[in-house]
């Protein structure tokens, strides 16, 4: 079984600064996905990021970028610029492909909360 | 809109009480999953359908009870819940994603809202 591990339950950074969250994962698959899902005060859980465990280029959306080290089975989350609106809990996940298709299972970590200062 | 809907956004519910949650998709997914959020604790998987039919029910109390009548909707039946049952209930939905031959997307989940449950 796959586990997924946030050491920091809360964090919290200026507006305008970069903050890293991090995330280590137990696997012993070769495959897989990660992903970083952000859950603000709304309660919608929104996709923030995601990275091919097969892909050595780390993954980067506008502001956000991972740094995954596979070998390490550690997927930090990067926050430069930090706004007002990224505060939120966010979630690091794990999903295993599966080979014969079916639906997606995926194991979640228990959060981190970043509140933004201004 | 963010194409998975959920209602009621919350709910007060006796421990004597039935009640349902409802989960509806427009996105033409083909999976969908109740998830529990409890504070301090990893999403908790429920149940998963797929194309239908209930693919997994993680060891849940019988007290819920899921139902997709078809795949853009989900709901879960809920009757003489305990005060522990009382979290934040998600739903989601995602396509099927790889099949044999073919190589793998990986676009998760996507999820609705949540239904605040309280019961008293």
């Amino acid at each position: 079984a796959q586990t997924v591990t946030q050491s920091q339950p809360e964090m919290s950074v200026q507006e305008a600064e970069t903050v890293t969250l991090s995330c280590t994962y137990d696997t012993s698959e070769s495959n897989y996905y990660l992903f970083w899902y952000k859950q603000p005060p709304s309660r919608q859980m929104i996709l923030v990021i995601r990275q091919e465990a097969y892909k050595q280029q780390n993954a980067t959306e506008n502001r956000f970028s991972v740094n995954f080290q596979k070998a390490a089975k550690s997927f930090s989350l990067k926050i430069s610029d930090s706004q007002l609106g990224d505060t939120a809990m966010y979630f690091c996940a794990f999903m295993k492909i599966r080979n014969s298709g079916g639906y997606q299972k995926v194991t979640f970590g228990t959060g981190t909360k970043l509140q933004v200062i201004p | 809109e963010t194409g998975v809907t959920q209602t009621p956004r919350h709910l007060v519910m006796g421990m004597t009480n039935k009640k349902s949650l409802k989960c509806e998709q427009h996105l033409g997914h083909n999976a969908m999953y109740w998830y529990k959020q409890s504070a301090k604790k990893p999403l908790e998987l429920m149940f998963v359908y797929n194309f239908k039919e209930q693919t997994e029910n993680n060891s849940v109390p019988s007290r819920f009870s899921p139902e997709c009548p078809n795949s853009s909707h989900l709901f879960l039946h809920l009757h003489t819940l305990q005060p522990e049952d009382s979290a934040l209930y998600l739903c989601a939905s995602s396509q099927d994603l790889l099949y044999e031959g073919q190589g793998p997307r990986g676009f998760g989940y996507t999820f609705g809202s949540g239904t605040r449950l309280t019961v008293v």
